[in-house]
């Protein structure tokens, strides 16, 4: 069964680069089906998708993040990341990684990390 | 970007009460419309995609329709493990979307 699971720095200082990594496990991150996404939420709030990769490299961002986001994936590593600079506060949330499965309007992100809380501060 | 809207953000209700939750889209998303649930500290669960689809594993009492800009998630009779937060999602344009979540709480 595939899972997922988000590592990386559970404190980052304000100005400095977030980067978090999912590795897969249970099944291919190279499926011709699949694509993998970083999504979001800070403490108490709602959920904000941030970027999705295809395993060809293939990348889409959140428009409202897109000048300071990369999302990256290594598929000899069955991992895939993500990069945030310049953070500040408003970007403390708990970090998810999904899978997305594409196949017309069934479109969605059927499988997650448990999440990986970052708190910005100084 | 394409806003959505749940109501009501709030729900109390009963053990075996049936429930529905609405979903408004600020313009059409055909059926780019997914449903998940998510319970405190925990990840979010996909329930349902295009709309109508309920995923492997999900229990027959939810059940979800809609198309264009309105949608509903309505659960024939609610059980324990389903008070939780659910939100809905477009996945019609980018940037893909969340409403703000409707807690549903017991009574």
């Amino acid at each position: 069964q595939l899972q997922l699971q988000e590592s990386g720095p559970g404190l980052v200082k304000p100005s400095e680069t977030l980067s978090l990594t999912c590795t897969v496990s249970g099944g291919s991150i190279s499926s011709t089906t699949y694509y993998w996404g970083w999504i979001r939420q800070p403490p108490g709030k709602g959920l904000e998708w941030i970027a999705t990769i295809y395993y060809s490299g293939d990348t889409y961002y959140n428009p409202s993040l897109k000048s300071r986001v990369t999302i990256s994936v290594d598929t000899s590593k069955s991992q895939f990341s993500l990069r945030l600079n310049s953070v500040t506060a408003a970007d403390t949330a708990v970090y998810y990684c999904a899978k997305f499965v594409s196949s017309g309007w069934t479109d969605a992100f059927d499988i997650w990390g448990q999440g990986t809380m970052v708190t910005v501060s100084s | 970007d394409i806003q959505l809207t749940q109501s009501p953000s709030f729900l109390s209700a009963s053990v075996g009460d049936r429930v529905t939750i609405t979903c408004r889209a600020s313009q059409g998303i055909s059926s780019y419309l997914a449903w998940y649930q998510q319970n405190p500290g925990k990840a979010p669960k996909l329930l349902i995609s295009g709309a109508s689809t309920l995923q492997s594993g999900v229990p027959s009492r939810f059940s979800g329709s809609g198309s264009g800009t309105e949608f509903t998630l309505t659960i024939s009779s609610l059980q324990p493990e389903d008070f939780a937060t659910y939100y809905c999602q477009q996945l019609n344009s980018n940037p893909y979307t969340f409403g703000q979540g409707t807690t549903l709480e017991i009574k």
